[in-house]
């Protein structure tokens, strides 16, 4: 059973690009979770998704940023016009149910 | 709102010292409790975690947490750390009245010495 797969590992743009993070959650799980881990911090949560439904984005930047989970295919984490302060390490986490267990290697964003 | 402290922010000890890291959450309703490690390079993996009954948890690994309710605390221990425990260890809480999302704290680093 292939564990939560995150692509890019490593994603670098330029200052006003579109960055496109991809999240398949572990076989048999409906809920995925996506944080955010700047330099030197703790993970911070972003957003909170069921298939085809955003449950909870209370942690989402209301701008440039949003999230989806389609009925088919991977959670998907899109950032609009980047900016150098959204570098950072993105992480998804999937679980069968309510309570996040198990996490992806990560996305490194690097914005030049 | 849920809130997580974890007080050391930097831990070195030697081979086979004890290891106690702290762990204080704010939220007084009813809480599930995480510890998640973070080897270097790689993603988090679950150590342990508390929803209910002893309030001494083991994990893997040689880990454990004990929950104090009255002290809000959920302190992770080992009692003989190898150089292979290098990493960075997370507390977490969640809880149904914050929408179940885990809510983190800063993160302790720890550095074994062989």
């Amino acid at each position: 059973n292939a564990g939560v797969m995150q692509n890019p590992r490593h994603l670098v743009r330029r200052r006003g690009q579109e960055a496109r993070l991809r999240c398949s959650p572990m076989k048999g799980h409906s809920h995925v979770y996506w944080y955010r881990q700047l330099p030197e911090e703790g993970l911070k949560f972003m957003v909170y998704l069921q298939k085809e439904n955003i449950i909870d984005e209370s942690g989402m930047p209301k701008e440039r940023f949003s999230a989806e989970f389609p009925k088919e295919g991977p959670s998907i984490l899109r950032i609009q016009q980047v900016v150098r302060g959204d570098s950072a390490a993105y992480f998804c986490a999937s679980s069968p149910d309510e309570a996040p267990q198990h996490f992806g290697d990560g996305t490194r964003l690097s914005i030049l | 709102a849920q809130s997580v402290s974890q007080h050391n922010h930097h831990v070195i000890l030697s081979e086979a010292a004890s290891l106690e890291l702290g762990c204080n959450y704010s939220y007084g309703g009813t809480v599930n409790l995480f510890w998640y490690v973070q080897y270097p390079g790689q993603h988090l993996q679950l150590l342990l975690k508390y929803f209910s009954g002893d309030p001494l948890v083991k994990g893997i690994k040689g880990f454990e947490a004990e929950f104090i309710k009255s002290k809000f605390s959920f302190n992770l221990r080992k009692p003989s750390v190898q150089w292979s425990d290098t990493a960075e260890y997370f507390c977490a809480v969640k809880s149904k009245a914050a929408g179940n999302k885990l809510t983190f704290g800063g993160g302790t680093r720890v550095l074994v010495k062989p």
